[in-house]
C-alpha cells in the first residue's frame, strides 16, 4: 500500500459525458502528479500540481483539467469525453517539488472506459 | 520524439537466471534516472535509482549500471524469480528550471518462468 488512494477504481461512462476522478496524497505529500497509461502505451506525465499551486504540464488535453483542494486531494475533470480517453489514469505523490530525485508514489489507477 | 526508449517490449527468463532490462535516452541533460516496476491492476512502485554521476547502483538482486557516454542504462535482477514478472518503467529526470521534468518510457514486459 503505497498511501496514495484513487477513487473510484471504475468508471463507465458515455461519449461526451463528464466524470472527475479523485485523489488523496500520502500523508505529508505536497506534489501531486497525474499520469495516463492507455493500452499498449507508457505512462504519460499530464499535469503536476505543489501545495495547491499548478507546476508542471505535460500532454494534457484542454478538455481535461485538474486542481489541488487546500487538504492537498487533487481531481482530474474529464470533459466532452471520447472513446480514446479510455485509459488507466494514476494519481502520483511526492514529498516536495523534485519530481526527479524526489520519489513518486503511485496510487492504485482509475479505469476510465468510455463507450 | 521519445527521449527515453525501451526497446524491448518485453523479455522472458528462466527462473534463476540474469534479467537485463535495457534503456536508451537522447538527452544529455538528464542527471538522475530511475526504474519504476508495475503489476497489472497495480500503480507503479519505486524499485531503484542512479544519479548521473555514478555509473552503478546497486540494491540486494537489483543494480542499475550507466554509461553516460552512450546515453545507455540497464538493470540487472539476478538470480530473477518469478514474482519478479512485472512491467519496468525507466524514467530519466531533468532540471526544469522551477521544478523537475521526469519522462517515461514505455515499458519492458518482464516474464520470469519458473
Amino acid at each position: 500500500d503505497s498511501g496514495v488512494t484513487q477513487t473510484p477504481k471504475h468508471l463507465i461512462t458515455a461519449t461526451g459525458q463528464r466524470v472527475t476522478l479523485r485523489c488523496s496524497p500520502r500523508s505529508g505529500d505536497l506534489s501531486v502528479y497525474w499520469y495516463q497509461q492507455s493500452l499498449d502505451q507508457g505512462l504519460q506525465f499530464l499535469i503536476q500540481y505543489y501545495n495547491g499551486e499548478e507546476r508542471a504540464k505535460g500532454n494534457i488535453l484542454e478538455r481535461f483539467s485538474a486542481q489541488q483542494f487546500p487538504d492537498l486531494h487533487s481531481e482530474l475533470n474529464l470533459s466532452s469525453l471520447e472513446l480514446g480517453d479510455s485509459a488507466l489514469y494514476f494519481c502520483a505523490s511526492s514529498v516536495g517539488l523534485a519530481g526527479g530525485q524526489d520519489t513518486q508514489y503511485f496510487g492504485p489507477g482509475t479505469r476510465l472506459t468510455v463507450l | 520524439d521519445q527521449q527515453v526508449k525501451q526497446n524491448s517490449p518485453s523479455l522472458s527468463v528462466q527462473e534463476g537466471r540474469i534479467s537485463i532490462l535495457n534503456c536508451d535516452y537522447t538527452n544529455s541533460m538528464f542527471d538522475y534516472f530511475l526504474w519504476y516496476k508495475k503489476y497489472p491492476a497495480e500503480g507503479p512502485t519505486f524499485l531503484i535509482s542512479i544519479s548521473s554521476i555514478k555509473d552503478k547502483n546497486e540494491d540486494g538482486r537489483f543494480t542499475v549500471f550507466l554509461n553516460k557516454s552512450a546515453k545507455h542504462l540497464s538493470l540487472h535482477i539476478v538470480p530473477s524469480q518469478p514474482g519478479d514478472s512485472a512491467v519496468y518503467f525507466c524514467a530519466a529526470s531533468v532540471d526544469a528550471g522551477n521544478n523537475r521534468k521526469l519522462i517515461w518510457g514505455l515499458g519492458t514486459s518482464l516474464a520470469v518462468n519458473p
